[in-house]
């Protein structure tokens, strides 16, 4: 079975902290993802990486960035947070173009 | 601007047949719909997805009519287990979904 990890449930920091959120899968996939998810807003992308090294925008993409070194790892980085960053965020990966992702259980990260 | 719209919450008695759903303005013509599950404190789980017509898996099917600017997830006789939110989405291309707001079922004894 697919495992995605996310290497924190929970997460307290300060507004204008650099945060870094870390996803690792296990399963070789192609495709990695990070979404937020917020009450009455649903979930929303944030960037994903078809391949290591390389990444794409979604929806929402300003104020974080991305880093992807190694095929089973994906970085999420805010570089100086916000209190309108505070959320529940989400990392997925699939297998390749058009297969189903697999979600973490989510870091709930509070900016103070 | 495409956008999805589904019911905001649904409540059922097991073992009843549930359908829910959902509206796909402006759906593009490469776009598949998509359906996941999500239960408290876990991340979404895929359900199904589909292009046109009847897709049918283990645990549910999809129907998406011919102009396909909707899509009803049926779920078959549902049990206490089955209560959660579900999210129905795009797939634009080989990659992104995107999701509506979710559809909060609580199932009844």
């Amino acid at each position: 079975d697919v495992k995605v990890t996310q290497s924190s449930r929970y997460l307290v920091k300060r507004t204008g902290e650099k945060v870094f959120l870390e996803c690792v899968q296990d399963m070789d996939h192609e495709n990695m993802f990070w979404y937020r998810q917020d009450p009455g807003l649903g979930l929303r992308l944030i960037y994903f990486s078809y391949d290591v090294k390389m990444k794409e925008k979604g929806d929402i993409p300003e104020g974080y960035s991305v880093s992807r070194e190694k095929k089973e790892r994906f970085s999420l980085i805010l570089e100086s947070a916000s209190t309108n960053q505070t959320s529940m965020y989400l990392c997925a990966s699939s297998l390749g173009p058009g297969q189903p992702q697999h979600f973490g259980d989510g870091t709930r990260l509070s900016i103070l | 601007l495409a956008k999805t719209t589904q019911p905001i919450s649904m409540d059922s008695y097991e073992g009843q047949e549930v359908n829910i759903t959902c509206s796909h303005n402006n759906i593009a013509t490469n776009d598949y719909i998509t359906w996941y599950q999500q239960f408290p404190s876990q991340g979404p789980r895929f359900i199904i997805q589909g292009y046109k017509t009847k897709v049918t898996n283990e645990v549910a099917s999809l129907f998406i009519p011919a102009d396909r600017k909707s899509s009803t997830l049926s779920l078959p006789r549902v049990s206490l287990s089955d209560t959660a939110v579900y999210y129905c989405g795009r797939r634009a291309g080989s990659y992104q979904l995107t999701f509506g707001k979710g559809t909060k079922l609580s199932v009844i004894p």
